[in-house]
């Protein structure tokens, strides 16, 4: 069964940093692409970032870009997003999900989100 | 990467049909067949329901179908039942490895 879960998430200051993690089993993690999505409250879903299977290759939403790095360890199966100089609108859901193998395809799996909130 | 444009609710009663428009530009939704629809109870992993326009994952009932023309895409659901009732997102694929998600729909089974 192929399962996703985020942790890291907490209470940060503006300014602040976060580093979030995503722990996956049930695949071959080293095989797929993986994403960051996430929800502000109340609002829809945004992409964040997404990383391909070596961790060579990565592409970021503008609203995150330069603050914000993905990275992977296929050795301990876990994606990361290290978040910087985080910002009141950063406040959201992070969610991991899993890249379907047709690589610019969909998200086909999720975890259930960390929250993070962005408050003095 | 402007979001793709959804409207923020629709309605229907149990048996019938609904539509979802989810419309984009010739950069993202018009470009690529590779727009995808998540269903989303909140407080839950979102679910995959449709990929590349129209093929469904296994286990999702053929009830759920995604079409697209031009820069509009759409998810059909019919013989709408009470556990439809869900916030429905579109996502696109929209070119050097970014993606841009629809702002979201509320379904509501009356």
């Amino acid at each position: 069964e192929v399962q996703l879960v985020e942790s890291g998430g907490g209470l940060v200051q503006p300014g602040g940093s976060l580093r979030l993690s995503c722990a996956a089993s049930g695949f071959t993690f080293s095989s797929y692409w993986m994403h960051w999505v996430r929800q502000a409250p109340g609002k829809g879903l945004v992409w964040v970032s997404r990383i391909n299977s070596d961790g060579r290759g990565t592409n970021y939403a503008d609203s995150v870009k330069g603050r914000f790095t993905i990275s992977r360890d296929n050795a301990k199966n876990t994606l990361y997003l290290q978040m910087n100089s985080l910002r009141a609108e950063d406040t959201a859901v992070y969610f991991c999900a899993r890249g379907q193998l047709a690589a610019a395809g969909g998200f086909d799996y999720w975890g259930q989100g960390t929250l993070v909130t962005v408050s003095s | 990467q402007s979001a793709l444009t959804q409207p923020a609710s629709v309605s229907g009663s149990p048996g019938q049909s609904i539509t979802i428009s989810c419309t984009g530009t010739s950069s993202d939704v018009g470009s690529y067949d590779l727009v995808s629809w998540y269903q989303h109870h909140p407080g839950k992993a979102p679910k995959l329901m449709i990929y590349e326009g129209s093929k469904r994952p296994s286990g999702v009932s053929n009830r759920f179908s995604g079409s697209k023309s031009g820069n509009t895409a759409s998810l059909t659901i019919s013989g709408l039942q009470a556990e439809d009732e869900a916030d429905y997102y579109c996502c696109s694929y929209a070119s050097s490895s970014t993606w841009v998600f629809g702002g979201g729909t509320k379904l509501t089974v009356l």
